[in-house]
Parts: C-alpha cells; structure tokens; sequence
C-alpha cells in the first residue's frame, strides 16, 4: 500500500510565486488535513477535510487554500508565497470513527526566497 | 486552548531505558498519543492511551498517564540505534484528529 503520498518532496519558491502541494492516500480515509512543521516547534493544522467537498480551517489557515473534490485527494496551494511560509508541510488522513489515529506522508520542504 | 510541552532533547546509552516526558494544560484531553518521526519521514503512531487508563504496555513501550499532574511519560526499555527519532506527545479532547494538539518534540539521541 502506498498510504499517503506528497509531491513534490523539494521546492524552492520566489516570493511572490504560486504552487500546489499534492497529496494523494489510497486507505479510502474520509478525513484529510494539512499541517506545517517550523523547526523546534509541534504541527500546526493548516486546513482538514472531513469529506469529499467539505474543508474547514485550522489553526494557521493564512496564505493557504484547498480543495477536495475526491476522496483520495487534498491539494494545497500557497498563493503569493512569503519566506514566513517556509517550513516542512504534511499531509495526514484518518479513517472515521476511530482513536484519531493519523497516517502521514513524507513531508514536502518548501522554502521561499 | 491545549499546550503540551515536552523537553527537546534527551540523550541515553544503548541499552539503557529512555524516558521522554511531557505535560499538556488541559484537563480535559481525553486522547493522549505519541508519534515517532525518523529523519525524512512522517510522524507515525506509536501508542496512545486514553485518559481513564494510568498505564499502557507495549513490548519495549511503556506509556504512564499521572492526570492530577497531567503528565505523560513514555519509557522505552532496552533503547536499540533504531529508536534514535523524534518523539511527538500530542493531546485531543475527543477522537477528532483535527483537534489533535502536539507538543515540539523531543529528539532522542542513543551513544553507544
């Protein structure tokens, strides 16, 4: 099973520029969310999904957005990127109704110059 | 809201048990986890314990649940080279991920 997959796993941006961050998982997992990881610091939601069509922001939504139009897929784009968006992103998903256990992805390392 | 705090480096011998510890301000954090994360990768789920156990077994893992203080401890017993990773404590109200608070991290490093 691949599990959760992101692309890409290297990207450095110009302030300014604009990319998606993919992320794709195969468990059929209703729920989807995105986080950031600053050096020294724990995860911060960014945005989830509990389903097909529906998101809902987290803790640190500025500067992000998202959509989810399948199950399988939770894209994440920065518009306008800014050095403060510097930092490791995961994408997680979790099955419904269980011990709120997640299952991430490999991290992306965005940096912004 | 919820903090958990957790020390950011702890350094033991091959052999030895770790101890990696953490507190979180909410009382009324019911899921208590502890994720892995080795270099490159993503976290992944360790074990975790609910708030109405004190303790929780797991072959090398021993997870240790103080409410009154709201402390939690995770002991690894024989620390081998392959548990060199960071350790995450996190902390959730209910089994919504989404409201999954985690600590910074407590990076584990074992000399020989």
């Amino acid at each position: 099973n691949a599990g959760v997959t992101q692309t890409p796993k290297f990207r450095i941006l110009k302030i300014g520029q604009s990319m998606t961050l993919q992320c794709t998982q195969d468990m059929n997992h209703n729920y989807m969310y995105w986080y950031r990881q600053d050096p020294g610091m724990g995860l911060k939601l960014i945005y989830y999904s509990v389903g097909a069509g529906i998101t809902d922001k987290g803790e640190v939504p500025n500067g992000y957005n998202v959509s989810r139009s399948t199950t399988e897929d939770f894209p994440l784009r920065l518009e306008l990127a800014a050095p403060s968006q510097t930092s490791v992103y995961f994408c997680a998903s979790s099955p419904q109704g269980r011990t709120g256990e997640l299952f991430f992805g490999e991290g992306s390392r965005l940096t912004v110059l | 809201g919820e903090d958990v705090e957790q020390s950011l480096f702890l350094s033991v011998r091959e052999g030895d048990s770790s101890v990696i510890n953490c507190t979180y301000t909410d009382s009324s954090s019911t899921y208590l986890y502890w994720y892995k994360q080795e270099p490159g990768a993503g976290l992944q789920l360790l074990t975790y314990i609910f708030s109405n156990m004190d303790m929780k077994q797991d072959q090398r893992l021993t997870v240790l649940l103080n409410k009154k203080d709201k402390h939690l401890s995770l002991r690894i017993a024989d620390t081998q080279t392959g548990d060199s990773a960071i350790y995450f404590c996190a902390a959730a109200p209910d089994s919504s991920a989404s409201k999954i608070i985690f600590g910074s991290g407590t990076r584990l490093s074992i000399r020989p």
